[in-house]
Parts: structure tokens; C-alpha cells; sequence
């Protein structure tokens, strides 16, 4: 009964390639996130939705593209994969918004460009 | 100066030592603070949340300074098994939804034998 499960857990794949990373969460959250973590472990917020809306989208590049087709589910699809792109990638939910409760991970899907 | 602040460490401490971490946070606003940790290769778990009074679990006690503006760890007799990346995190600025928690770099904890 896993909280928080994203999909898949390694991801190895060339240069220019398109991919996506699935995350869904059995919390009844309103507010789900990505978060990367780079090789120097900083933990970095992209995209944040509540209730299936976008919310926060922390400048990054448009080759990544959040989808969320209902509160549960919050998906990463990442066009024109570069090297700097490798790092963990980590979906969370929280039950409110505005940093105001802990926020709850999966077990991050490590992404290996090459 | 950066929003939320810990010393990297690593920090190396015998079993049943007492350790402590903290964290400096920038924004006077912040109201909403969390100690984390992060085993290697794995997702960050939530360890506690730090309310203005203080709390304890166990053998550790999360503590909020709000006029030097920082969160402290203390963690008792230490367990081999506390050997991890201890991450802060903290409301940032902004206001309603694009309010985002913050986090630190960790503390990386060694316990040994």
C-alpha cells in the first residue's frame, strides 16, 4: 500500500530522446510536486499542482511538461533529453498548499542521459 | 545569503553520543518547518515537524529559534542506524499556493562503533 509510487525507478536513455515519469499517490492529497535532486543532493522544486491545477512552475526548461489528469496522478514528460538533465527525480504530495504540511515522497526514479 | 542554511558536516560520532544540527532560515515569515531524512539512494522521509514550543520523539527534539531565526536537531544516544543525510526544510517567500518549502543541503551523520 504504497503512498507515494512513481514509475520507473531507473531510466537510462541517449541524448535527444523523449521520456516520461509516472507518479501517483494513494494519500487523497490535493497538491502534488516534482522535485529534482542534482549530484551536489540539492532538492529543487519544478512544478506543483493542486487539485489538477498547476501552481507553481519554477522556471524550467519547456521541454519539461507536467500533466496531472486528476488529483491522484501527476506525470513528468521530458522532450529533447540533454546530459545536464540526469539526476533524481522525485514526486511528492502534501495535503495543503503553500508549504504549510510535510510533504510526502516517492522513491524517486533516477534518470541517466548519455 | 541563502534562504535555508546547514553546515554539510560530515558530522562523525560514536554510538550513544549526542549530536546536534541546525539551520538557518532567511525570511522572518516562515511559519512552517520540518526536519527530514535521507538515506542514500533513497527518498527523503519525514522525521519530524518543528512547532514554536518544541517537540520531542523519542530520542529527538526538533527546537524553533525565531530570533536568530534557525531549527535545531538534537538527536540522543546515537544508533548506528541514525547514519544519514539530515535535511531542513522551511516555508518560503511568496504568498498563498506559490508559498513552497525551501530546503536545505543536509547534514550528513556518520554514527560508528
Amino acid at each position: 500500500d504504497t503512498a507515494v509510487s512513481q514509475t520507473p525507478k531507473y531510466l537510462v536513455t541517449q541524448m535527444g530522446n523523449d521520456k516520461s515519469i509516472k507518479c501517483e499517490q494513494n494519500l487523497g492529497h490535493d497538491t502534488m510536486y516534482w522535485y529534482k535532486q542534482d549530484s551536489k543532493k540539492f532538492l529543487k522544486i519544478m512544478f506543483s499542482y493542486n487539485n489538477k491545477e498547476l501552481i507553481i512552475n519554477e522556471t524550467v526548461p519547456n521541454r519539461f511538461s507536467p500533466k496531472s489528469p486528476d488529483k491522484a496522478h501527476l506525470n513528468l514528460h521530458i522532450n529533447s533529453l540533454e546530459l545536464g538533465d540526469s539526476a533524481v527525480y522525485f514526486c511528492a504530495s502534501s495535503p495543503m498548499t503553500g508549504g504549510n504540511s510535510p510533504l510526502h515522497f516517492g522513491n524517486g526514479t533516477r534518470l541517466t542521459v548519455t | 545569503r541563502k534562504e535555508v542554511e546547514q553546515d554539510p558536516g560530515p558530522f562523525n560520532v560514536p554510538e550513544g553520543a549526542t549530536v546536534a544540527f541546525n539551520c538557518t532560515y532567511s525570511n522572518s515569515a516562515s511559519q512552517s518547518f520540518f526536519w527530514y531524512r535521507q538515506d542514500c539512494r533513497k527518498e527523503p522521509k519525514l522525521l519530524m515537524s518543528v512547532y514554536s514550543s518544541g517537540n520531542e520523539d523519542g530520542r529527538f527534539t526538533a527546537q524553533l529559534n525565531r530570533a536568530s531565526q534557525y531549527i535545531s536537531l538534537l538527536i540522543r544516544d546515537s544508533k548506528l542506524s541514525d547514519s544519514a543525510t539530515y535535511l531542513c526544510a522551511v516555508n518560503g517567500r511568496g504568498a498563498g499556493n506559490n508559498r513552497k518549502l525551501i530546503w536545505g543541503l543536509g547534514t550528513s551523520l556518520a554514527v560508528n562503533p
